[in-house]
């Protein structure tokens, strides 16, 4: 079964700053999907980044990238330029690519914390 | 698109009493998920709904739960003899295909067993 680890369960960054968030998981698959989601407090989750593991370019949305090492299973997310609306529960999760479930597996999260 | 809705907010109940939560997914997604989040956890995939067909079950969905989607639209899920342990925040989601689209998820039912 596939799993996913966040080693920091929380992480505080001052405003306008860099922060990287890590990642890691677990599989024995070679198709599959990563994704970032962001759960600011009180509100619903949303998508902040995805990759496509077949995908050798990291993936990169506005001020978020992220670094996906696919020999090392590592998906980290950096958020550069730092803003108070970033502050949130951020969720990495897997997903199988076919193979029938389409179910997206969860780590435990980081807070992110962003300092005035 | 007016996101995904649930009902109720928040349901407090007492031990042994069954519970009936709403999901209703953006209109035009034909799946719909539910998972279970407790605190400091990230959410833990139940079921899933493809249409009205449910195609996957977690080993987390006991014989108490029980899940619909009548005619692919919104869903139920049912807790029955409700347990302590079942207190949590049940976020529901759809999608409009697999793979790399994202899930939408609503707001979420906070359960609290007393």
């Amino acid at each position: 079964a596939q799993t996913v680890t966040q080693s920091q369960p929380e992480m505080s960054v001052q405003e306008a700053e860099t922060v990287t968030l890590s990642c890691t998981y677990d599989t024995s698959e070679s198709d599959y999907y990563l994704f970032w989601y962001k759960q600011p407090p009180s509100r619903q989750m949303i998508l902040v980044i995805r990759q496509e593991a077949y995908k050798q370019q990291n993936a990169t949305e506005n001020r978020f990238s992220v670094n996906f090492q696919k020999a090392a299973k590592s998906f980290s997310l950096k958020i550069s330029d730092s803003q108070l609306g970033d502050a949130a529960m951020y969720f990495c999760a897997y997903r199988s690519e076919g193979g029938g479930s389409e179910k997206l597996v969860f780590g435990k999260g980081t807070k992110l914390t962003v300092n005035p | 698109d007016t996101g995904v809705s649930q009902n109720p907010r928040h349901k407090i109940t007492k031990r042994g009493q069954n519970v009936t939560f709403r999901c209703d997914p953006i209109s035009e997604h034909n799946r719909l998920y539910w998972y279970r989040q407790t605190l400091g956890q990230g959410p833990e995939f139940l079921t899933y709904f493809q249409n009205e067909a449910q195609l996957e079950k977690s080993r987390l969905l006991s014989d108490r739960f029980s899940a619909e989607r009548p005619k692919g639209s919104f869903s139920t899920l049912e807790i029955q003899r409700t347990e302590q342990g079942d207190s949590a925040m049940y976020l529901c989601a759809s999608s409009l295909s697999a793979g790399p689209t994202p899930l939408h998820f609503g707001n979420g039912t906070r359960l609290t067993v007393t």
